[in-house]
């Protein structure tokens, strides 16, 4: 079966830093891009970042460029997500989502159920 | 950055009945390479995570039940479900993955009559 299961969400201050995992199983984890979606409490969803397949090309939302550096560790099918600086409005779910290619030009066919991620102020 | 723009926001629909919810893109997303459409559409119900409804446009997802169809290309696109069931309670979003910024639509929200 294939799974993604998000770790490492919590409370943090204003100003702080977070790492967020996400562990893949069931599938080639190597062969596909893999991507970091948010929603915002009652809000809809955001892309935030992709790694492709084998980690060489990145690309990130303008909200996260500078702040936020995705990275993914193919021999432990895991995929991360550094966050620093961390504003309020980063406050979301954020889901790990699977993509059916190689690349950011696919669709995002798995979704974990996401972690939590709440900046205080 | 491209913009997708979805309507209604929600919409009502009488069980077994259709709903129609469009979705249309500031450029168009089609790949004139292979004549695909960079469109999808997810369906997310209270409490979960997003599920792939459709990909390029009008491809089923995996277990995707056939009520669920997409229909469009370039710029205008079409979810519909042509009986609606109580269990398709739920916000439905389109995305653009033609160029990055990868970008979703508003969502619509589907409720029973």
């Amino acid at each position: 079966e294939v799974q993604l299961l998000e770790s490492g969400g919590g409370l943090v201050q204003r100003g702080g830093s977070l790492r967020i995992s996400c562990a893949a199983s069931g599938f080639m984890f190597s062969s596909c891009a893999m991507s970091w979606v948010r929603q915002a409490p009652g809000k809809g969803l955001e892309w935030v970042s992709t790694i492709s397949d084998g980690g060489d090309s990145t690309n990130y939302a303008d909200s996260a460029k500078g702040r936020f550096t995705i990275s993914r560790d193919n021999s432990k099918n895991t995929l991360f997500l550094q966050m620093n600086s961390l504003r309020a409005e980063d406050t979301a779910i954020y889901y790990c989502a699977k993509s059916d290619g190689y690349n950011y030009d696919s669709s995002f066919d798995v979704w974990g159920q996401g972690t939590m991620v709440t900046v205080s102020s | 950055d491209i913009v997708m723009t979805q309507s209604p926001d929600s919409l009502a629909v009488s069980l077994g009945e259709r709903a129609t919810i469009n979705c249309k893109s500031s450029q168009s997303v089609l790949y004139t390479s292979n004549n695909k459409n960079n469109l999808a559409w997810y369906q997310q119900k209270p409490g979960q995570p997003p599920k792939l409804l459709i990909y390029w446009a009008s491809a089923r997802g995996s277990g995707v039940p056939d009520r669920f169809s997409g229909s469009g290309s370039g710029t205008d696109f079409t979810l519909t479900i042509s009986s609606l069931q109580a269990e398709d309670v739920a916000v439905y979003y389109c995305q653009q993955y033609f160029s990055i910024p990868l970008t979703f639509g508003g969502g619509t929200k589907v409720e029973i009559k």
